[in-house]
């Protein structure tokens, strides 16, 4: 079955301009959670969503943001970019959200701030 | 205080060979979830073993296997007959049954496959 998409793959921003990036969970699977990915900081969690609603969020300031549609796709956004913001965006989904289920990534989204 | 630990910057190994991932963790939390994943240079997160605080018996996926040391809070990934294209970062992760559920990761470890 298919993995989980996402889009676009690679994208150049200005800096102040925001940016929408795109996943496609495994299909049936109700959680989708963000990660950021930095040489500086690492692997780091943004936000998880559970049918449409945001179940947890990261340390991350309000310019990131996200959403989850009734089929589970979900989006996230950054607004007001900053160099800083320049990192591989990493979709993950699950079939729910308990410890035992199996996390499945994206092959990520490469976005450079100029 | 960080939660996941990986000791091991950069591994090299020579190409059939097995090898030793390190991954110790802490938690207080009885209920975890273990996870690896392979990091190949294109970005992509490739799961390929999970273990659960419950579980009794090591986990075992094809040429990865899961050494778990619950007491000493470690979880090793072994990888045996190594191939080239094993080559990438490996990333431990966890994932606690309370609070925030998100995927905690340690830094990661480079292994090289040497012909």
């Amino acid at each position: 079955k298919a993995g989980v998409t996402q889009t676009p793959r690679y994208l150049i921003k200005t800096r102040g301009q925001q940016v929408t990036l795109s996943c496609s969970p495994i299909s049936g699977h109700r959680s989708v959670s963000w990660y950021q990915q930095t040489p500086g900081q690492g692997l780091q969690f943004l936000f998880e969503y559970f049918s449409e609603t945001q179940r947890n969020k990261g340390n991350f300031p309000g310019r990131f943001s996200g959403r989850q549609f009734s089929n589970s796709r979900s989006e996230m956004n950054v607004s007001t970019l900053e160099l800083g913001d320049s990192a591989l965006y990493l979709c993950a989904s699950s079939l729910e959200d308990r410890v035992e289920n199996t996390i499945y990534f994206g092959e990520g989204s490469w976005l450079t701030v100029v | 205080a960080q939660k996941i630990t990986q000791t091991q910057p950069g591994m090299f190994v020579q190409e059939k060979e097995a090898v030793t991932l390190d991954c110790t963790y802490d938690t207080s939390d009885p209920s975890y979830g273990l996870f690896w994943y392979k990091q190949p240079s294109s970005g992509e997160m490739i799961f390929l073993i999970y273990q659960g605080s419950y579980d009794q018996q090591n986990a075992t996926e094809g040429r990865y296997s899961l050494n778990f040391q619950k007491a000493r809070k470690s979880a090793n990934l072994v990888i045996s007959a190594s191939q080239l294209g094993d080559s990438a970062m490996y990333f431990c992760a966890m994932r606690e049954g309370t609070g925030r559920r998100a995927l905690t990761f340690g830094s990661g470890t480079r292994l090289q496959v040497q012909p």
